[in-house]
């Protein structure tokens, strides 16, 4: 474990149901990241928080509804989903504001998601 | 076309030989991130470099910055350095990182 725990590891949905990504951090960082990896792709940034306040957010579909209630955890909402959004969804975290990634960019094991 | 491009896409190599993962990227950065995948997803952060190079066991990073370009070596390499190997720069803001595709790296024992 990197200290990012992502639950649950593996999901497949229909396209009517609703599901929810968890993701925990407990390394002190003060933002957190959800993206998305779809084959043969870069990674896409969806959405950023910094200090439980969504900062950056993409252009990602309604469908996808991110949450973040406390510094410590990040949930996406899933709802109406396609089949093209299945992908591997990664949580990261960092402690944003002081330019230097080197130390506090952690991400999680990610969560594959099939939407059939 | 994507402002981070890797080369090769995908490499496979024998146990033992010298691998060499080139990314070169066309915006203006403030650093550049090599990162490791394994299958399963996992992303490890292998080094962060602003200028000049890096070396970390059998793992060396180099940049030049006037030519916008990165080097990822590996020496001896082994199978267990098989994973997806991925070069990222942060260009602007604190939060925003351009990511390449990966180069897929194979090491056959």
């Amino acid at each position: 474990e990197t200290g990012v725990t992502q639950t649950p590891r593996h999901l497949v949905m229909g396209m009517t149901n609703k599901k929810s990504l968890k993701c925990e951090q407990h390394l002190g960082h003060n933002a957190m990241y959800w993206y998305k990896q779809s084959a043969k792709k870069p990674l896409e940034l969806m959405f950023v928080y910094s200090l439980e306040e969504r900062v950056e957010n993409n252009s990602v579909p309604s469908r996808f509804s991110p949450e973040c209630p406390n510094s410590s955890h990040l949930f996406l909402h899933l709802h109406t989903l396609q089949p093209e959004d299945s992908a591997l969804y990664l949580c990261a975290s960092s402690q944003a504001g002081q330019g230097n990634f080197d130390y506090g960019y952690t991400f999680g094991s990610g969560t594959r998601l099939t939407v059939v | 076309k994507n402002e981070v491009e890797q080369s090769p896409q995908n490499l496979t190599a024998q146990e033992g030989e010298f691998i060499t993962i080139n990314c070169s990227y066309s915006v203006g950065i403030s650093a550049l991130h090599w990162l490791q995948q394994h299958p399963g997803g996992g992303i490890v952060s292998l080094f962060m470099l602003s200028s000049g190079k890096k070396k970390h066991g059998r793992l060396i990073a180099t940049i030049n910055i006037q030519e916008k370009h990165s080097s990822l070596h590996i020496t001896a390499s082994h199978p267990r350095d098989s994973a997806v190997y991925i070069c990222a720069v942060r260009a602007g803001s604190n939060y925003q990182l351009i990511w390449g595709a990966g180069t897929k790296l194979i090491i056959k024992p």
